[in-house]
């Protein structure tokens, strides 16, 4: 079955300290990638998305996310985190016949202490 | 506003009764999903349609749970005889192919 893996569910941070999370997808055919983020009390929102191209996707607010194909991952990066980076992140993959069918991992939870 | 809106935001029940969560996708999208999210847990896929049509649907989605889509455009998802296990986020996306976006959320609490 096609899965998500997000290998850390909680991570704590100090401001200015560097992050990188991790993701890697079960899918052998072609995908469409996404890290979604969710702030405290508000609904997700998309951060990044990688379709095709250069494997180096940048997002808003400065996330970054490079796809490795041979090893089906995704990790999300960003060299210097804030306060407000304080959120829920979820890596998520589309297979390409999946239409808008979004199959997410179980979040990593990212507290940046100030 | 142009995005996808759901109704109510929150939502709280006693077991057993029925509940009824309203959707308004982005209006030239003809993909609507829904999703549930539990505590801890990423969104899990429930049903999708496209236009009026409802293609495919979790094993996740019980008896108790239907879901419409009547004339293509808003999608209502009704949830019978609730249970308690049934508290979580009800998420509705809407999409143009890949590309689409996930509305705020309906937020159940069974008692």
């Amino acid at each position: 079955a096609q899965s998500v893996s997000q290998h850390n569910h909680h991570v704590i941070l100090s401001e200015a300290a560097s992050l990188e999370l991790g993701c890697n997808y079960s899918y052998g055919g072609t995908v469409n990638l996404f890290w979604y983020v969710q702030y405290p009390g508000q609904h997700l929102q998309l951060l990044l998305k990688y379709f095709s191209g250069d494997p180096l996707v940048k997002g808003i607010k400065g996330f970054e996310a490079e796809f490795i194909k041979s090893k089906f991952s995704f990790n999300l990066r960003k060299p210097s985190v804030q306060w407000s980076d304080t959120a829920e992140y979820f890596c998520a993959v589309i297979p390409s016949t999946g239409g808008f069918k979004t199959i997410f991992g179980a979040g990593t939870r990212l507290f940046v202490k100030a | 506003d142009t995005g996808v809106s759901q109704d109510p935001r929150h939502k709280i029940t006693k077991r057993g009764q029925n509940v009824t969560f309203r959707c308004d996708p982005i209006s030239e999208h003809n993909r609507l999903y829904w999703y549930r999210q539990t505590l801890g847990q990423g969104p899990e896929f429930l049903t999708y349609f496209q236009n009026e049509a409802q293609l495919e649907k979790s094993r996740l989605l019980s008896d108790r749970f239907s879901a419409e889509r009547p004339k293509g455009s808003f999608s209502t998802l009704e949830i019978q005889r609730t249970e308690q296990g049934d508290s979580a986020m009800y998420l509705c996306a809407s999409s143009l192919g890949t590309s689409g976006f996930f509305g705020p959320g309906t937020r159940l609490t069974v008692l």
